[in-house]
């Protein structure tokens, strides 16, 4: 059983598009993380998230975390072929203890095409 | 401003051979986490590192894993008498604490290939 589950787990797009993918868990998380990959690299962190309601913007990505902080989503506008990769959440389960160690889901690889 | 830096990139070994990979964390960190990510699974935790001290290493086998972060020089995952099931790409991470709010940059990692 996959404590964060990322779906859709691929995603095929015509550059100019819109997309959403997300991040769900029936756990509580006292943080969650935005990492994408590229192939044959480590996962490149793009933002964390903390407070339940949290929506965080990064030029054409919105990142929101759940207010019950259970879920989160990340929203591209207008993607480009540069944003192709793969998007894996991580957060540390719980509202204490051990705060290092990290929980991935299995990703959304995203493919923008031009 | 290097980041977090992982040796070699790729490795290669016959089962029964020694593994060792190497992790030099980002500047100023002094946490060092290592993750394992198998074909068609999402990372897995392995062990977490300060200098000299191993704090958590729940993630680790039981057997063949080893890991460490001396004084000096990089942080060491050891896998002796490799297995096929071995075969992966193991990432090293590192933060500048462990404790409250903090964050973890991830190397390029090392592919691990038995044969």
């Amino acid at each position: 059983t996959q404590l964060l589950e990322q779906s859709p787990q691929f995603l095929s797009i015509q550059e100019g598009e819109n997309l959403t993918v997300y991040c769900n868990s029936s756990s509580v998380f006292s943080s969650l993380q935005w990492y994408r990959q590229e192939p044959g690299e480590g996962p490149v962190l793009l933002v964390t998230v903390v407070t339940g309601g949290e929506v965080k913007k990064l030029k054409r990505l919105t990142f929101q975390f759940g207010d019950a902080r259970k879920d989160s989503s990340l929203h591209i506008t207008a993607a480009q072929p540069g944003d192709t990769g793969l998007y894996l959440c991580a957060g540390v389960p719980g509202s204490g203890g051990s705060n290092y160690k990290l929980t991935f889901g299995k990703g959304t690889l995203l493919t923008v095409n031009p | 401003n290097a980041g977090v830096m992982q040796n070699p990139r790729h490795l290669v070994r016959r089962r029964g051979q020694e593994a060792r990979l190497r992790c030099s964390p980002m500047k100023g960190h002094s946490h060092v986490y290592w993750y394992r990510q198998l074909p068609e699974e999402g990372l897995k935790f392995m062990v977490y590192l300060q200098k000299e001290n191993i704090i958590d290493e729940s993630g680790m086998p039981k057997e063949r894993f080893s890991a460490e972060f001396p004084k000096e020089g990089p942080s060491i995952l050891r896998i002796q008498q490799v297995v096929r099931g071995d075969s992966a790409a193991y990432f090293c991470a590192s933060s500048a604490r462990g404790q409250g709010k903090y964050e973890q940059y991830f190397g390029p990692g090392t592919r691990l290939t038995v044969t």
